[in-house]
């Protein structure tokens, strides 16, 4: 869905650089949810944030990820110290205040290519 | 853990095709189950959902059931146009929350005139 920001499209990291992926939610969503796709799998949850607190990160790996959504600008997906395995496509997805049995609307995806 | 497994593509049909694109699933409890598409370029866009056994979730002509006693949530649509043409991702929310979704790997779907 056009109205969840993703920057960059594409991104190139030489192993051991750190990588920022940035997901600007649609307009009126304060609930962030940041998923990854390893080649030839589905998409796997990796953390949900709303503004400035991190609600569940159980599928976030232990080391070198981290995530944040500050009260002003885009959520944050950083990836420390960047592997080979950590190629893969990162796809956020948004929605508004009240959770439950509403839709999450994903972006187009960075897609991260290491080196 | 929760798990979904859908058919593997790609499925190439010529246009006004029936397709059918199997996905059957492993849960606790009582997910949701989804069916997602994205079109070129584009991200994911909830096509279709179904919240109960035996509800049926229809959009753009696409249909499914869930059908708990097979554990599936099979897509189908009796005409294909070459406008749906995109990967297809079935999906269950898991561990009885309803934001966390897990997805089947996709099945990319080539309509050709």
């Amino acid at each position: 869905n056009a109205g969840v920001m993703q920057n960059p499209r594409h991104l190139v990291r030489r192993r051991g650089q750190e990588a920022r992926l940035r997901c600007s939610p649609m307009k009126g969503h304060s609930h962030v949810y940041w998923y990854r796709q390893l080649p030839e799998e589905g998409l796997k949850f990796m953390v949900y944030l709303q503004k400035e607190n991190i609600i569940d990160e159980s599928g976030m790996p232990k080391e070198r990820f981290s995530a944040e959504f500050p009260k002003e600008g885009p959520s944050i997906l950083r990836i420390q110290q960047v592997v080979r395995g950590d190629s893969a496509a990162y796809f956020c997805a948004s929605s508004p205040p009240r959770v439950m049995n509403t839709e999450a609307f994903f972006g187009q995806g960075t897609r991260l290519t290491v080196v | 853990g929760d798990s979904v497994t859908q058919m593997e593509g790609p499925v190439t049909l010529s246009e006004e095709a029936f397709l059918t694109i199997n996905c059957t699933y492993t849960a606790t409890g009582y997910p949701s189950l989804f069916w997602y598409v994205q079109y070129p370029g584009e991200g994911l866009q909830l096509l279709l959902k179904a919240t109960k056994a035996d509800d049926k979730g229809s959009n753009k002509g696409f249909e499914a059931t869930y059908r708990k006693e097979t554990t599936s949530f099979h897509l189908e649509k009796g005409s294909v146009q070459v406008s749906d043409s995109a990967v297809y991702f079935c999906a269950l929310n898991s561990g009885g929350s309803n934001y966390k979704l897990t997805f089947g790997k996709g099945t990319l779907l080539t309509v050709n005139p």
